[in-house]
């Protein structure tokens, strides 16, 4: 089954840090850019982050309400992306869905989130 | 700061029509935004609609349709079902691997 998988939420204090982890299955992880997106309590998705594949150079964008703190990275001999937080705040208090852009092909452009894990709550409160 | 307009609520019958739309806070949403079009329903992941302006994705039925009307991107769902009361997401891709989400759509269908 294709499927992407969130795991490593959870409680945190504020200031600490948390790495989330998506575990891809299913298809050819390498071949896909990857994005992280979350939902706050009572709030709309936030786009976090996006994370190239090797082809295209495995960097890295993220939005401005996580820059400097986050870090997306990517693992493909295990399939697995990794959202390291550090320098949590409460505001970063979330669902966290990682999610696998469309891949590009032959004269086919594609930026769009193809597929989405059920995503993993972080609580970040002292 | 770029930001991504959409209707904070909207309601339908079952069986009407309904356009969702998805703007820009400032200037037009085009093709060129790729603009995308997702399914938030508690408890579930969430569901791919529509991407590229208009081309659904696989497994979603053809009363979802996608389109630019005037300077927006819009959702159009034909023929309402009650279980298409869930919240709708609209994202423009802006560019050098960057995205941006609109507020929302909570659509009642009642």
């Amino acid at each position: 089954e294709v499927q992407v998988v969130e795991s490593g939420g959870g409680l945190v204090q504020p200031g600490r840090s948390l790495r989330l982890s998506c575990t891809a299955s299913g298809f050819t992880f390498g071949d896909y850019g990857m994005s992280w997106v979350r939902q706050a309590p009572g709030k709309g998705l936030e786009w976090v982050g996006f994370i190239r594949s090797k082809a295209y150079g495995g960097t890295t964008e993220y939005a401005a309400s996580v820059k400097g703190r986050f870090t997306i990275s990517r693992d493909d001999s295990k399939s697995i992306a990794y959202l390291q937080m550090n320098s949590l705040k409460i505001e970063d208090t979330a669902v966290y869905y990682c999610t696998r852009k469309g891949r590009d092909g032959y004269n086919l452009v594609l930026r769009h989130f193809d597929l989405w894990g059920r995503g993993t709550l972080v609580t970040v409160s002292s | 700061q770029t930001v991504v307009t959409q209707e904070p609520s909207f309601s339908v019958s079952p069986g009407g029509t309904v356009t969702l739309t998805c703007g820009l806070s400032s200037g037009s949403v085009s093709t060129s935004y790729y603009p995308s079009w997702y399914q938030l329903t508690p408890g579930q992941a969430p569901r791919t609609l529509i991407y590229s302006t208009n081309t659904r994705s696989s497994g979603v039925p053809d009363r979802f349709s996608g389109s630019i009307l005037g300077n927006k991107a819009a959702l159009t769902i034909t023929g309402a079902q009650a279980d298409d009361e869930s919240d709708y997401y609209c994202v423009l891709y802006m560019g050098s691997g960057i995205w941006v989400f609109g507020g929302g759509t909570k659509l009642t269908v009642l």
